[in-house]
């Protein structure tokens, strides 16, 4: 089973600073299968990132992907007050087919 | 514009059972393949079942095999989770989400969840 662990747990920084957020899994898998979502309080998860590096529809270009192997990560390249929030990494396996996602990591206001 | 839009939860007693909707429109739901994601209350997301278009492949988190039924009906553009045997631990936001593969697979649409509590 691969386990994908995101660090740090926390990251608070400022708005107009530079985040990245790193997700790491247990073993190699394919970029084609990493995927990131932001959550906000009391909101349903949204898609930001697949294939570890393509943006989803409507994602602002400060929003990029990048990695490969067993690491991966999500940068956004200036903060703004919309972007504090948590992300999750997600991993997809083929065979048995299941999905698994980090544990997060929250981008709070400093 | 897709929507889904999840409904059934509640309070529900530890070993009683819940069955769990999810409507959808906005978009050809007999196309796509779809996804149960829950989170417990304060906790991160836990992806529980997966259902292809066809219901031909299904596949369950080791947490709920054995007790969740994943199901849909196209005619009805409806997807459903049937929950036996709840236990304290299975309290949680439920969503249903949209897959789409193309050859990147990603969760690209979400409800917004309907809350289940098992509690007695």
């Amino acid at each position: 089973e691969i386990v994908l662990t995101q660090s740090p747990g926390t990251l608070s920084l400022s708005p107009g600073e530079r985040a990245t957020l790193s997700c790491r899994a247990s073993q190699i898998i394919s970029s084609t299968y990493l995927a990131w979502y932001q959550q906000k309080p009391g909101q349903a998860p949204r898609l930001l990132i697949y294939g570890a590096s393509s943006r989803a529809t409507g994602i602002p270009d400060r929003f990029s992907g990048s990695g490969s192997g067993t690491d991966f990560a999500l940068t956004i390249s200036r903060l703004e007050p919309e972007d504090f929030a948590v992300y999750y990494c997600q991993q997809y396996v083929d065979s048995p087919l299941r999905f698994t996602f980090g544990p997060g990591t929250k981008v709070d206001i400093k | 514009e897709v929507q889904l839009v999840e409904s059934g939860g509640g309070l529900v007693q530890p070993g009683g059972s819940l069955r769990l909707s999810c409507a959808a429109s906005g978009f050809i739901f007999s196309g796509y393949s779809m996804n149960w994601v829950r989170q417990a209350p304060g906790k991160g997301l836990e992806w529980l079942s997966y259902i292809n278009s066809g219901s031909s492949i299904i596949s369950y988190a080791d947490s709920v095999k054995g007790r969740f039924t994943i199901s849909r009906d196209n005619a009805k553009n409806s997807l459903y989770l049937q929950m036996n045997s709840l236990r304290d631990e299975d309290t949680a936001v439920y969503y249903c989400a949209k897959y789409d593969y193309a050859g990147n697979p990603k969760f690209d649409y979400w409800g917004q969840g309907t809350l289940v509590t098992v509690s007695s």
